[in-house]
């Protein structure tokens, strides 16, 4: 199965300011899928991620807010922009395949808080 | 939009019993797969089982299966013989392919020694 590093593993962050997260997959994978846990709750798809073309951004998130590359099938990245503390969640990398047919492996996720 | 619904935010069972999670789902399509995952505490997600739809056989994978009843778009995990390393929330899944998948809200399983 796929090994999925994210970084960083947590960070506290000013309102206002922007935060890449990176995600790191040690198997070249197609689709990546960048999802959001808002505290208690469930997992949120924000965006599907395929190299060479755009990111494709579910209804209520958007690129400005949201930008998201994909340089390669190895790697993706996720910006959080202009945070407020609305965005304080855990946000997930995952990418499809690597355990079979549409099974989603994740990272450990990336914990943001915003003050 | 696809839903998933968990009826039951928190279950509680004691150590080496049986304890069954309810999970539905909505949907228009006849193919599609199924999951459940694991968060602990680590906030790692762990796949515990998958069905696909298209399969009657109920899937199992050792001591976690599944009661798939198709028409009735019900999914429920039974987890045998309960170990202290079960206690997570697990949570249903419903997708696959392009569009990712969509979880419900989440059980949170306390296992009581």
């Amino acid at each position: 199965s796929a090994v999925i590093s994210q970084k960083p593993s947590r960070d506290i962050c000013q309102r206002g300011t922007s935060l890449t997260i990176q995600c790191q997959v040690d198997s070249q994978v197609t689709m990546m899928f960048w999802y959001r846990q808002q505290p208690g709750q469930s997992l949120t798809l924000i965006a599907t991620a395929n190299q060479g073309s755009e990111a494709t951004y579910e209804s209520g998130f958007v690129i400005d807010k949201f930008p998201i590359s994909r340089p390669n099938l190895t790697f993706s990245t996720l910006t959080v922009s202009n945070m407020s503390p609305e965005d304080s969640s855990i946000y997930l990398c995952s990418v499809s395949g690597a355990l079979g047919a549409n099974v989603l492996t994740f990272g450990a996720g990336s914990r943001l808080t915003v003050l | 939009a696809q839903t998933v619904t968990q009826s039951q935010p928190e279950m509680s069972v004691q150590e080496a019993e049986t304890v069954t999670l309810s999970c539905t789902y909505d949907t228009s399509e006849s193919d599609y797969y199924l999951f459940w995952y694991k968060q602990p505490p680590s906030r790692q997600m762990i796949l515990v089982i998958r069905q696909e739809a298209y399969k009657q056989q109920n899937a199992t994978e050792n001591r976690f299966s599944v009661n798939f009843q198709k028409a009735a778009k019900s999914f429920s995990l039974k987890i045998s013989d309960s170990q202290l390393g079960d206690a997570a929330m697990y949570f249903c899944a419903k997708g696959g392919g392009a569009d990712g998948l969509t979880f419900g809200k989440g059980t949170h399983l306390i296992i009581q020694p």
